[in-house]
């Protein structure tokens, strides 16, 4: 069965420091997916990035870097030099092969304060 | 370019009244549909998944129900309302091919049982 697992509930910091976002994930297949989406006090969800298992590659876009480790079933989530902007809460998904489905954490409030 | 819509935005119904959430995606042809609800406590879950005409999955029993009348419609309904089916309403859609597994969200529809 999967199962992602995201122990930060809510993480308050003040702009300019850097924050990291943790997900641990369980699954029993080879092949899967990740996912990290943002939902910002509007409401909707906010697609941030898929990762395929077998890319293990750090990826950078702008602020935002993952990190993937598959020996540790970790896809955690850095933000560098955080703004009010990036308040919302942040969620972690997988997804196997073949599957429809996403599996979700119960995400993590990130509070951004000036 | 894709868009996905739900209406309404918000809505208040008493207690036993009827519901009807829509959801329409355009810019793509046989999505997988997807209806998630969000209560206070911020987890996502899912209610249904459609990967077709007919073709529709309940993930957990209640007293709602999904139809999916064209191929990009969507839509939630319940015959009598209740108190715990208050919250946060989801609409999302993903490739039907299953090559993009990451699934795009709506705006969302707040509903308040009353």
């Amino acid at each position: 069965a999967q199962k992602v697992t995201q122990a930060q509930t809510e993480i308050s910091v003040v702009e300019k420091e850097d924050v990291t976002l943790d997900c641990v994930y369980e699954t029993r297949d080879t092949t899967y997916y990740l996912f990290w989406y943002k939902q910002p006090p509007s409401g909707e969800l906010v697609f941030l990035i898929r990762r395929n298992s077998f890319d293990e590659q750090n990826e950078i876009s702008g602020r935002y870097s993952w990190n993937f480790q598959k020996s540790t079933s970790s896809f955690n989530f850095t933000i560098t030099a955080s703004q009010v902007v990036d308040s919302a809460v942040y969620f972690c998904a997988l997804s196997e092969a073949g599957y429809s489905t996403l599996t979700f954490g119960k995400g993590t409030m990130l509070l951004v304060s000036p | 370019s894709q868009t996905i819509h739900q209406w309404p935005a918000t809505l208040v119904q008493p207690v036993g009244s009827p519901l009807s959430l829509e959801c329409t995606v355009e810019g793509t042809s046989n999505p997988n549909l997807y209806w998630y609800r969000q209560a206070a406590g911020r987890g996502l879950q899912l209610l249904f998944y459609s990967i077709g005409i007919d073709q529709i999955s309940s993930e957990v029993p209640q007293n709602l129900s999904a139809s999916r009348p064209q191929d990009r419609q969507f839509i939630l309904s319940s015959k009598k309302l209740l108190l715990s089916d208050s919250g946060f309403y989801l609409c999302a859609w993903s490739d039907g091919g299953a090559s993009l597994p990451e699934q795009y969200f709506g705006p969302g529809t707040r509903l308040t049982v009353t």
